[in-house]
């Protein structure tokens, strides 16, 4: 059973387009958690929202709790951007974490 | 990323010899986590930590056994390698703040043959 699961799996895209990462999960939780991978390299955090929407630079991420779906954006993509994205659900019933399996995403020049 | 430094960053080991990982961080963070990382799946839990002698254990434990001496150190000891242990390992913490950001290390990438 998957607690968090993302889609999609693998994206290839332009530079300069804007995409969409998607996160739904089915466990109740404090917070939610995007992180970055780059190829052969560690986990990054990018953003933990438990509401609404927050914005850093060309990424965008939101929540919405009532459908427990969270989403990812990233705007004039560039081939930097390249890596492997992980959505990370904070559980409120204790100190732990459910992890998606992660978008890799390639954006091409 | 948070001062946290895992070592060694690569090992490679033969079947049954007893590996240990080191995690090391300088944030005097509360909570301290081992996961793994394989293709097709999520970073799986190992053990964690939440203080000072006070661990638990993950959905994959078997296999695996921790120590926390230190509020800096926790360690990650597979007692007799198997192959099915090969994999890259991430140590990450967590402060005690509610709804702290976790904090990774780069990884160790484990080899059993």
């Amino acid at each position: 059973k998957n607690e968090v699961e993302q889609s999609p799996q693998n994206l290839t895209a332009q530079e300069g387009e804007f995409i969409t990462i998607n996160c739904s999960y089915s466990v109740g939780i404090s917070a939610l958690h995007w992180l970055q991978q780059h190829p052969g390299g560690g986990i990054v955090s990018l953003f933990m929202l438990s509401s609404g929407k927050k914005k850093h630079g060309r990424l965008i991420a939101t929540i919405n709790i009532q459908e427990k779906h969270s989403s990812l954006h990233i705007t004039a993509s560039h081939p930097r951007d390249s890596a492997v994205y992980i959505c990370a659900a904070d559980s409120n019933t204790g100190n732990q974490f459910y992890f998606g399996t992660g978008t890799s995403l390639t954006v091409i020049p | 990323d948070a001062g946290i430094t895992q070592s060694p960053r690569h090992k490679v080991t033969e079947t049954g010899t007893p590996v240990t990982l080191r995690c090391h961080q300088t944030e005097n963070h509360r909570y301290m986590y081992w996961y793994r990382q394989d293709p097709g799946h999520g970073l799986r839990l190992i053990h964690y930590s939440y203080g000072v002698k006070d661990t638990d254990k993950g959905e994959v434990s078997d296999g695996y056994s921790v120590s926390r001496s230190k509020t800096e150190d926790f360690l990650l000891t597979l007692e007799s390698a198997t192959s099915s242990q090969t994999s890259v390992y991430f140590c990450a913490t967590r402060g005690q703040k509610h709804n702290s950001p976790l904090h990774f290390g780069n990884g160790t990438r484990l080899t059993v043959t």
